[in-house]
């Protein structure tokens, strides 16, 4: 049992360069969340997911974009990277409602030259 | 949205002792967790209490929700419980995000 698993997990871009995070959960868990974790900063949540196919905003969106077209997996696209971006992204997920006992991956580690 | 404050910021401790993490909430919260952050960087699940007391292992946490506050104890640390400790929570009454402390790091020496 993985649980939650994050792909890739490094990950070096150019500015401007597009890219795709992945995660996958085995825990047939229906909500999922994207978290960004800079220095000093605690965790931010990026966006987030009730359910298949549905996708909300979470505090720093902007930048951003992710699908859900999957129960078991959610993805977070980056358009056009930024420096600003550069930080570890976690994925999480949770079974009962929504924010109940998450349960995170094994984070990506991003950095955007 | 609320603000979460955990103290101290740092901590450090000889193998053996015990110590007592405070997650401090600006107002009622819900779905309140503990996190270990270990220094690979892997975040674990430690405590879904939303109140009353939990207990696993030399680890407990108690949330007093009406008093916006909730403690971590760790007793007969180790090294292993080396890392930075999270809590969270979520503002009481509104679908919205679960809003994190800063952490505590706790250094365990041997």
């Amino acid at each position: 049992n993985a649980g939650v698993t994050q792909t890739p997990k490094f990950r070096v871009l150019k500015t401007g360069q597009s890219m795709t995070l992945l995660c996958a959960q085995d825990m047939n868990h229906e909500y999922m969340y994207w978290y960004r974790q800079d220095p000093g900063m605690g965790l931010r949540l990026i966006h987030y997911s009730v359910g298949e196919g549905t996708t909300a905003k979470g505090e720093v969106p902007d930048g951003y974009n992710v699908s859900r077209l999957k129960k078991q997996n959610f993805l977070l696209g980056l358009e056009s990277a930024a420096p600003s971006q550069t930080s570890v992204y976690f994925c999480a997920a949770a079974q009962g409602v929504v924010n109940e006992k998450l349960f995170f991956g094994s984070g990506t580690q991003l950095s955007v030259l | 949205g609320i603000q979460v404050e955990q103290s101290p910021p740092d901590l450090i401790l000889q193998e053996g002792a015990n110590s007592t993490l405070r997650c401090n909430f600006s107002d009622s919260v819900n779905n309140l967790q503990w996190f270990h952050q270990n220094p690979w960087g892997q975040l674990i699940n430690l405590f879904y209490i939303p109140s009353g007391t939990k207990q696993n292992g030399r680890l407990s946490a108690t949330t007093v929700a009406t008093e916006r506050y909730s403690l971590l104890y760790i007793s007969s640390s180790q090294t292993t419980d080396s890392g930075v400790y999270f809590c969270a929570g979520d503002y009481t009454g509104a679908n919205s995000k679960l809003t994190f402390g800063k952490g505590i790091t706790l250094s365990v020496r041997p």
